[in-house]
């Protein structure tokens, strides 16, 4: 079964809008992580959260991790274009931190 | 080139063929990983790696072998090719590291089994 699960499915927005995507785990984890995948590409890492961070910010890109609810948040602020691709989520899970575990993605589509 | 690479990019082949699919990574990186990624599925971890002949079952290992017998590679055969099979496998590395979990991907390889 999946640990991740990412919600929404899809997301289409317009250029310049922010785009939030939801990511909710079953177990406890030891970090989750977030992956940008471009059509026909491989995964591209973006961030890692521990489970002891609630919030972290890179360029555009802010998580939160509230492992109470167990579930993660990932905010592209003012979207280009170019944000379009299947952003997943991945957990590594207490103990066994060299696995990840995936979810299933949310496709987001940014139009001019 | 440095990197993280995939051999062949896509394959085609057919039900009972045995077919090797190569992964190879210039870093050194002791962490190599195998997932196969499906339509409503995400990706699926098949078999890892912490280092040279040293590999363990994922999720998804049925069907599969993997071997280490070097660092940088890490191939993985399907030993009799079933059609459920036909999928696109993804090969990552990571190094050990407490301070990064990050896992580096290659392009894929696109997999028909008809």
């Amino acid at each position: 079964s999946q640990q991740g699960e990412e919600d929404p499915q899809a997301l289409s927005i317009q250029e310049g809008e922010n785009a939030t995507m939801n990511c909710s785990y079953k177990t406890s984890i030891n970090n989750l992580q977030w992956y940008r995948q471009n059509s026909g590409r491989g995964l591209v890492h973006l961030i890692l959260i521990r489970s002891n961070e609630r919030e972290k910010h890179s360029g555009r890109l802010r998580v939160t991790l509230d492992t109470s609810k167990k579930s993660s948040s990932l905010l592209i602020t003012a979207s280009r274009a170019a944000d379009t691709a299947s952003y997943f989520c991945a957990t590594g899970l207490t103990g066994t931190a060299s696995k990840l575990t995936f979810g299933t993605g949310t496709r987001l589509q940014v139009t001019l | 080139d440095a990197g993280i690479t995939q051999s062949p990019r896509y394959k085609i082949t057919e039900t009972g063929r045995q077919v090797t699919l190569m992964c190879h990574q210039t870093w050194s990186h002791s962490y190599m990983f195998w997932y196969r990624q499906d339509l409503g599925h995400g990706l699926r971890l098949i078999y890892y790696s912490a280092a040279a002949d040293i590999t363990d079952k994922g999720e998804v290992p049925d069907g599969y072998v993997v071997s280490r017998s070097k660092t940088e590679n890490f191939p993985l055969t399907l030993e009799s090719a079933t059609r459920s099979q036909t999928s696109v496998y993804f090969c990552a590395s990571r190094p050990v590291s407490r301070e990064s979990y990050e896992q580096y991907f290659g392009p894929g390889t696109r997999l028909t089994v008809t």
